[in-house]
């Protein structure tokens, strides 16, 4: 069965302390990686997709990297408008023509000033 | 661009009343449609999923039933609600042959 464990479940960091989130997965086939953002009460949104092992994605403070187990959102030098829920979700060989993805639980991150 | 959105954004239904949620989106067409449920702390659950016109898979069995009357428009409905189907809920969208999906504003459900 596929199944994505992301961790800490809860990260407080200070203003411009780095820090890296992890999702680990388990699936048949990797046929993509995901990474939102989520803030309270909105619907998520979409950050990096990564398709193998030692890709790499940036996007202002976010780097985003693949290894054949895991995946790692690191966060350099955080502003509080980072804060917010981050999301890792799957899509494996099963997940076929109808595109499915399984989510971890999110990782919520605090960045105080 | 492609904008896809919710409707209500908040809703307090009492116990066995019914439901309907819409979702539409705009700027493409034929895409995949997703709903998801959303419980406090936990993970976005998948409801249902569609892939065109009238075709509608259930992953998890419950007494909500999707439709998808238009190409872009996607609808969760329930003859009478549970307590335990108060959440947050997500309609989502992906284009054909593209793996990301992309989430409206959602919808909170309060029954009581």
């Amino acid at each position: 069965e596929d199944q994505v464990t992301q961790s800490p479940e809860a990260l407080r960091l200070q203003e411009g302390e780095s820090s890296s989130l992890n999702c680990s997965y388990t699936v048949s086939g990797l046929r993509g990686l995901f990474w939102y953002r989520q803030d309270p009460g909105k619907g998520p949104e979409f950050l990096f997709t990564l398709y193998s092992a030692g890709e790499e994605k940036e996007k202002e403070r976010l780097k985003a990297t693949l290894t054949k187990k895991e995946s790692f959102l690191h966060i350099t030098a955080p502003k509080p408008e980072d804060s917010a829920t981050y999301l890792c979700a799957v899509r494996s060989l099963l997940g076929g023509a109808t595109n499915k993805l399984i989510f971890g639980t999110g990782t919520l991150l605090a960045v105080q000033p | 661009s492609q904008t896809i959105h919710q409707w209500p954004a908040t809703l307090v239904q009492p116990v066995g009343s019914p439901l309907s949620l819409e979702c539409t989106v705009e700027g493409t067409s034929n895409p995949n449609l997703y709903w998801y449920r959303q419980a406090a702390g936990r993970g976005l659950q998948l409801l249902f999923y569609s892939v065109g016109i009238g075709q509608i898979s259930s992953e998890v069995p419950q007494n909500l039933s999707a439709s998808r009357p238009q190409d872009r428009q996607f609808i969760l409905s329930s003859k009478k609600l549970l307590l335990s189907d108060s959440g947050f809920y997500l309609c989502a969208w992906a284009g054909t042959g593209f793996y990301e999906q992309y989430f409206g504003p959602g919808t909170r459900l309060t029954v009581t």
